[in-house]
């Protein structure tokens, strides 16, 4: 069965620095990735997905993330952080079939120093 | 783009009672939605898979007949928590794919209610 492991549950950076959130998948085929935004109170917005193609994957918002099958990694990146990137992250992974299941990590909360 | 709506957002009822909450589609047909619930500060926990027209499938550990999943039509699924208790208090999260499924026979982009908190007292 997949799984998803976010290690990293809360993560602070200032504002203006880059960001990295780290996420790490288990699944057997080629997985397909995601990683969704929550703020407090709120539902999930999806920032990117990763189906298959160019591993480096751009999202809303100005966040990228990187497929990286040697490591079943898919980190998510922003190059310079804003305040209203403070958040609930989520890293989620689907198997594939049009029933299939998405299977969320812990999610990594994220908060911003002025 | 594609809008899922929850209804009601919060609920507050008595320990005992029983609690609907609506999950609809807005500008899509949705063949299967999900139901999440996410206690304070932790992840999301898929309860069940519903279908349109055929019964929930449950996933492991989830009382089908405390979680009362209906899917009567492409553009509605309910979530009935029966019976409701104190320890039932959470934020439960639907999510809906199109009927179109995006990306053949792989898994589409699924739209995400903004939530129901539910509190029972």
């Amino acid at each position: 069965a997949q799984s998803v492991t976010q290690p990293d549950i809360h993560i602070t950076v200032s504002e203006g620095a880059s960001l990295e959130l780290r996420c790490n998948y288990s699944y057997g085929a080629t997985p397909y990735l995601f990683w969704y935004v929550q703020s407090p109170g709120q539902g999930l917005q999806l920032l990117l997905k990763y189906f298959s193609g160019d591993t480096l994957v751009q999202g809303i918002k100005g966040f990228e993330a990187e497929f990286k099958r040697s490591q079943s990694s898919f980190n998510l990146r922003k190059p310079s952080v804003h305040w209203s990137d403070a958040a609930e992250y989520f890293c989620a992974v689907g198997d594939g079939n049009r029933d299939d299941k998405i299977i969320f990590g812990k999610g990594t909360r994220l908060h911003i120093l002025p | 783009g594609a809008v899922v709506s929850q209804h009601p957002s919060w609920v507050i009822c008595k320990s005992g009672t029983s609690v609907k909450i609506e999950c609809r589609s807005l500008d899509f047909q949705a063949t299967t939605m999900f139901w999440y619930r996410q206690f304070p500060k932790q992840s999301l926990m898929l309860m069940a898979t519903s279908n349109e027209g055929s019964k929930a499938t449950y996933e492991q550990g989830v009382e089908k007949d405390k979680f009362l999943i209906n899917h009567a039509s492409l553009t509605l699924s309910t979530l009935t928590v029966t019976s409701a208790h104190p320890e039932d208090s959470s934020f439960y999260i639907c999510s809906a794919r199109s009927a179109g499924g995006g990306i053949a026979g792989s898994t589409g982009e699924l739209f995400f209610g903004e939530g129901s908190r539910l509190t029972v007292l």
